[in-house]
């Protein structure tokens, strides 16, 4: 299967300090990219779509301005968390698509780790 | 829209015993449906995907699941467990394939015993 790398995999920071979480598809060009976030034995919630050169789109209850995506180019999105406070700890997922990919399926990242001290 | 449940939270499992996890889905379009793995701190991986060809569909390290849409279900099975099976594993629904969202199911934390 195809590879997305997610970085860094863990990061701690100060409440109040941004943070950001690249997503880069290795080895096809990914035209979305989806980003989810999970609680502590928690499911995945689908936080954003993007796709590339386009705006994110939020799902409901997600704040736009604190957590910024960028999908500048097809092998690469980040999620910017603004402002971070200490709620917004949690494990955040990125996956990859490609429509043209034979398999059609989307490769999930690593994950990242965040805490907010 | 779409939704899916996962019977049980928890399930635990003697080594080399069958494992049964179960997946109802709800969905107003033909789905896509999906199991993943995951262990700790770690990402998804895919473990097998159906896309409306074979209802039964065969994935990775001996898991196979049937998809009965009579019974809206997708549940995932193994002959025969091993302790490395233990991990969380999602079932998701789309509309579509990889292009589309998937929605997720809480999880089922897979235990086996020695």
């Amino acid at each position: 299967g195809a590879v997305v790398s997610q970085h860094p995999s863990w990061v701690i920071c100060k409440s109040g300090t941004s943070v950001k979480i690249e997503c880069r598809s290795l080895d096809f060009q990914a035209t979305t990219m989806f980003w989810y976030r999970q609680f502590p034995k928690q499911s995945l919630m689908l936080m954003a779509t993007s796709n590339e050169g386009s705006k994110a789109t939020y799902e409901q209850g997600v704040e736009k301005d604190k957590f910024l995506i960028n999908h500048a180019s097809l092998t690469l999105s980040t999620l910017t968390v603004t402002s971070a406070h200490p709620e917004d700890s949690s494990f955040y997922i990125c996956s990859a698509s490609s429509v043209d990919r034979v398999s059609n399926e989307a490769f999930f990242g690593q994950g990242t780790r965040l805490t907010v001290v | 829209a779409q939704s899916v449940t996962q019977l049980g939270s928890h399930v635990s499992v003697s080594e080399g015993a069958l494992v049964l996890l179960r997946c109802n889905y709800s969905s107003s379009v033909p789905p896509y449906l999906f199991w993943y793995v995951q262990y700790p701190n770690q990402g998804l991986q895919l473990l097998l995907k159906y896309t409306s060809a074979a209802t039964l569909v065969k994935g990775i390290n001996g898991f196979e699941a049937e998809f009965k849409k009579s019974e809206t279900s997708f549940h995932l099975t193994k002959p025969s467990a091993h302790m490395s099976d233990a991990a969380e594993y999602f079932c998701a629904v789309s509309h579509g394939g990889g292009s589309e969202k998937l929605v997720f199911g809480k999880g089922t934390k897979l235990t086996v015993n020695p």
